[in-house]
């Protein structure tokens, strides 16, 4: 049972275009959402994050939406490089543990030059 | 900057094998975790420790256990590797102490067992 649902395996975008990437949620409990991206051979890092209590963080070419209503948050990047390119997960928390961190299955970012 | 390092980029291992994944961080951070990430699962938690000498079970915690003797320093096992267990192992850490902060993570040591 996926609490934390991302159903694109895999996007393309154009360089300088915007890349929207999504991910779906079905615990009501969870507080906490963020976005880490991973290159290949490499681990996770920390991109950007969003409290239940904003729809809206920003910071610099990446902003998260969260609709709390539709349990559905979604990651901008605008505009879209070529070092994008990386596998982006999704994770949702709740109660400020990082033991309930769970996170999506990952959407793969292809930004073609 | 926070620094996980996991020992090891690649192993591999024979079935049967005990094989130890070492990862020490270096920001005194009281939690620890283990995921395993594979094509098409994304990253699963397999365990964690909020401090030294605790540890709880994360999702897949069948086959492998873990030893956190010090606070910098979390260790996976597998009793006896099995090829199911061929897989990216990714450590971290982070802390509580700051509501919501992200955790950080090691490069990861690619596991294959033959």
């Amino acid at each position: 049972d996926q609490q934390v649902k991302q159903n694109s395996p895999s996007l393309s975008v154009q360089e300088g275009r915007i890349s929207i990437l999504n991910c779906d949620y079905t615990n009501s409990m969870f507080d906490y959402f963020l976005w880490y991206k991973k290159y290949p051979a490499e681990g996770p890092t920390f991109l950007i994050s969003i409290s239940s209590i904003k729809d809206k963080n920003e910071d610099g070419r990446f902003t998260v939406f969260l609709n709390k209503s539709a349990k559905h948050l979604s990651l901008h990047i605008v505009p879209s490089q070529p070092g994008d390119s990386a596998v982006y997960f999704c994770a949702a928390s709740w109660g400020g543990s990082q033991g309930n961190l769970i996170f999506g299955k990952g959407t793969k970012l292809s930004v073609k030059p | 900057d926070v620094k996980v390092t996991q020992s090891s980029r690649y192993l591999v291992k024979r079935t049967g094998e005990k094989v130890f994944l070492e990862c020490v961080q270096d920001m005194d951070h009281e939690n620890m975790f283990w995921y395993r990430q594979d094509p098409g699962l994304g990253l699963r938690l397999i365990y964690f420790s909020y401090d030294v000498k605790m540890k709880e079970k994360g999702d897949i915690p069948e086959g492998y256990s873990v030893s956190r003797e010090k606070k910098e320093r979390f260790s996976l096992i597998l009793e006896s590797a099995s090829t199911n267990q061929t897989s990216m192992y990714l450590c971290a850490s982070g802390t509580d102490g700051s509501y919501n902060s992200p955790l950080h993570f090691g490069n990861g040591t690619r596991l294959t067992v033959t």
